[in-house]
C-alpha cells in the first residue's frame, strides 16, 4: 500500500535527551515537511525539504533538526534545545505537477516530556 | 504575511442535517490555493476539498461543497446529508502559489464538529 509511516505513535523524551521521530513515504513524493500541532492551534511548519539533500526551516525551527539524505525519508529529531517538545507532530509529503499541489499526511507521532 | 480564520471553535448539526463550517483568509495574493482537512478523533489529517482561486466554480466532493468567495476572502465549507463519521476537528488551510518556492500551509485553529444522532 502506498503512504506516508510515522514512527512510533508514543514517545517519551526524558530532559536533556534528544529524540527523533521517523517519516517514510513510499508515494514518489518530491517535497516532505513537519508540523507541529498544539491544542487549540492550527499546525504549524517546523521544517520542509523540497528535494533530496535539502531543506528550510519553518516558523518554528529552533530545537529541531532534519536531514534528507533519501527521497522516502524525513526525519526529525527534538534536541535538548526545545524547550517545549510536547505536542502531536505530523509528517507530510507532496508533489507537484504543473503547479497542481496538495499535501498528505502520516498518521503522527504524540510526544511527551518525563 | 497570510492568516487563515475559522471563528467557530465548535459546531453541532443533527445527523442528516446540513452544517457550514466558515474559513476567512488574508492575503495579498492574486493565485492561491484553499484547503479543507477533516482530523477525525485518530488524529490523521484526511484531506477533505481542494479549491484553485483562479477558479470561479465552487469545488464539490459528495457530500462536501465550498462557498468561494474571492473579493470577500470568505471560504466556508457546506457538508450536507451529514453523518456520524463526519465528527471530526475541520481545519481550513491556505497555500500561495510559489511557483516553486515554499508551498506552506497555513493553517485556521480548527472547528470541532460534533455529529447529533
Amino acid at each position: 500500500d502506498g503512504g506516508i509511516t510515522q514512527s512510533p505513535k508514543y514517545l517519551f523524551r526524558k530532559e536533556g535527551q534528544n529524540v527523533t521521530l521517523s517519516c517514510e513515504q513510499n508515494l514518489n513524493h518530491d517535497a516532505m515537511y513537519w508540523y507541529r500541532q498544539d491544542p487549540g492551534q492550527g499546525l504549524r511548519l517546523i521544517y520542509y525539504s523540497q528535494i533530496v539533500n535539502d531543506f528550510q526551516k519553518g516558523d518554528i525551527a529552533e530545537g529541531y533538526s532534519v536531514s534528507r539524505e533519501k527521497k522516502e525519508s524525513f526525519p526529525l529529531t527534538v534536541t535538548s534545545a526545545q524547550k517545549n517538545p510536547t505536542a502531536f507532530y505530523l509528517c507530510a509529503s507532496s508533489i507537484d505537477r504543473d503547479g497542481q499541489e496538495t499535501q498528505y499526511f502520516g498518521p503522527g507521532t504524540r510526544l511527551l516530556v518525563l | 504575511a497570510q492568516t487563515v480564520t475559522q471563528s467557530q471553535p465548535e459546531m453541532s448539526v443533527q445527523e442528516a442535517e446540513t452544517v457550514t463550517l466558515s474559513c476567512t483568509y488574508d492575503t495579498s495574493e492574486s493565485d492561491y490555493y484553499l484547503f479543507w482537512y477533516k482530523q477525525p478523533p485518530s488524529r490523521q489529517m484526511i484531506l477533505v476539498i481542494r479549491q484553485e482561486a483562479y477558479k470561479q466554480q465552487n469545488a464539490t466532493e459528495n457530500r462536501f461543497s465550498v462557498n468561494f468567495q474571492k473579493a470577500a476572502k470568505s471560504f466556508s465549507l457546506k457538508i450536507s446529508d451529514s453523518q456520524l463519521g463526519d465528527a471530526a476537528m475541520y481545519f481550513c488551510a491556505y497555500r500561495g502559489y510559489s511557483g516553486g518556492a515554499t508551498n506552506k500551509l497555513i493553517f485556521g485553529t480548527g472547528t470541532l464538529l460534533a455529529v447529533q444522532p
